[in-house]
């Protein structure tokens, strides 16, 4: 079982460049969201789904898309990269809406230059 | 004001001493859950909590919901006890977790 797998670990951007983080999870949750995690702040939430087909947004989602064409993927794309997206990204999902077990990836740490 | 408040935010202890993480919120939960991150690593799930108290190993997390109040406790603390320990409650209409901003746990030898 291997849980949340977040791909690349670590990537390097050119401002104005595009990529996509990669999240997939094999548990079976409708659940999934992406974070950012900013030194000195808490993880804040950038885009979340309730369900293959189900986007919707989170406190800071300027600069990213997403989507969730299948229960197991939930990709992130940084449309045009600018500095103030360095930073560390998780993915995480849950059977039931975080009111019960969390799980997260192992993060993506992303330096736009 | 930030939603969910933890102390302290840096800890240093020494191998064996007894510790405490605090974690305040200022709005109605339905759970709250306590997280661990290494240096470097990704984020682990510790506990989840609605109610009362849990125990996993040298590992305690009890809740107040009536005071807005959660406590992580480590027993005779280990230097592989060194991490970030986060807290996150499940609250609002969208049903997302919010999260603090992390205590550095660092136990040395």
């Amino acid at each position: 079982n291997a849980g949340v797998t977040q791909t690349p670990k670590f990537q390097v951007l050119k401002t104005g460049q595009s990529m996509t983080l990669q999240c997939a999870q094999d548990m079976n949750h409708e659940y999934m969201s992406w974070y950012r995690q900013d030194p000195g702040m808490g993880l804040r939430l950038i885009h979340y789904s309730v369900g293959a087909g189900i986007t919707d947004q989170g406190e800071v989602p300027n600069g990213y898309n997403v989507s969730r064409s299948t229960t197991e993927d939930f990709p992130l794309r940084l449309l045009s990269a600018a500095p103030s997206q360095t930073s560390v990204y998780f993915c995480a999902s849950s059977p039931t809406g975080w009111s019960t077990e969390a799980f997260f990836g192992q993060g993506t740490r992303l330096t736009v230059v | 004001k930030n939603e969910v408040e933890q102390s302290p935010q840096n800890l240093t202890a020494q191998e064996g001493e007894f510790i405490t993480i605090n974690c305040s919120y200022s709005v109605g939960i339905s759970a709250l859950h306590w997280l661990q991150q290494h240096p470097g690593g990704g984020i682990v799930s510790l506990f989840m909590l609605s109610s009362g108290k849990k125990k996993h190993g040298r590992l305690i997390a009890t809740i107040n919901i009536q005071e807005k109040h959660s406590s992580l406790h480590i027993t005779a603390s280990h230097p592989r006890d060194s991490a970030v320990y986060i807290c996150a409650v499940l609250s609002g209409s969208a049903r997302q977790l919010t999260f603090g901003s992390g205590t550095q746990l660092t136990v040395l030898p």
